[in-house]
């Protein structure tokens, strides 16, 4: 099976500055890499998906890069709104365990 | 509007077994695949099962491989998830979700609000 590593599991950052997560796949995937954000009590949201393309209607501070086994997902200007925990997805199926984005 | 409603969730015994549905409206539902996630509140996804839009394949995660069965009923636009031999690290949120209009491995574009499974041991 193929495993996701996330890094890092949490960061502390501030409003404006840009601020990047990891994902790192066990084996080549391609493209095959999705990204979510889930605030707390709510389902998860899908933001970019095959690696960088983003979702309709998902800002576009949000970016994705990388392929088969290093993914990154970028937020180049932080807003209040994006504190929440993100999370990488290969292929259909395995998740990476999650970066909580806090407030410094 | 998508709208994905689960329900079924509750408290049962270590050993005990449950049925989650999951009833799907404000799109095609025999046109796209199906997934269950789970989450310990608190913790991180869980991919738990998939299944395809015609209901023919079925893939599992290792945790709940010939214990869980997914299933759909295109006719009343209702995934459904039999659990079966449960144990107390299934205790979790189950989320009902959608997978992608372009292709499975593009994401889950919609999710349910989660149903809270609780196995007590």
């Amino acid at each position: 099976d193929i495993q996701v590593t996330q890094s890092p599991s949490s960061l502390s950052a501030s409003v404006g500055d840009s601020v990047t997560i990891s994902c790192r796949a066990s084996q080549r995937i391609g493209v095959f890499l999705n990204w979510y954000q889930q605030k707390p009590g709510q389902a998860p949201k899908l933001l970019i998906y095959a690696a960088s393309t983003l979702r309709s209607g998902v800002p576009s501070r949000f970016s994705g890069s990388g392929s088969e086994t290093d993914f990154t997902l970028t937020i180049s200007s932080l807003q209040p709104e994006d504190f929440a925990t993100y999370f990488c997805q290969q292929g259909f199926s395995s998740f990476g365990g999650g970066t909580k984005v806090e407030i410094k | 509007e998508v709208h994905l409603l689960e329900s079924g969730g509750g408290l049962v015994q270590s050993g005990g077994s449950l049925r989650l549905s999951c009833a799907a409206s404000g799109f095609t539902f025999n046109n796209y695949a199906m997934s269950w996630v789970r989450q310990v509140p608190g913790k991180g996804l869980e991919w738990v099962s998939t299944i395809s839009a015609n209901g023919v394949a079925t893939y599992y995660a290792d945790s709940v491989k010939g214990r869980f069965t997914v299933s759909r009923d295109n006719s009343k636009n209702t995934l459904s998830l039999q659990m079966t031999t449960l144990r107390a690290d299934d205790t979790a949120v189950y989320y009902c979700a959608k997978y992608s209009m372009t292709a499975v491995t593009n994401g889950f574009d919609y999710w349910g609000q989660g149903t809270l499974v609780t196995v007590s041991s």
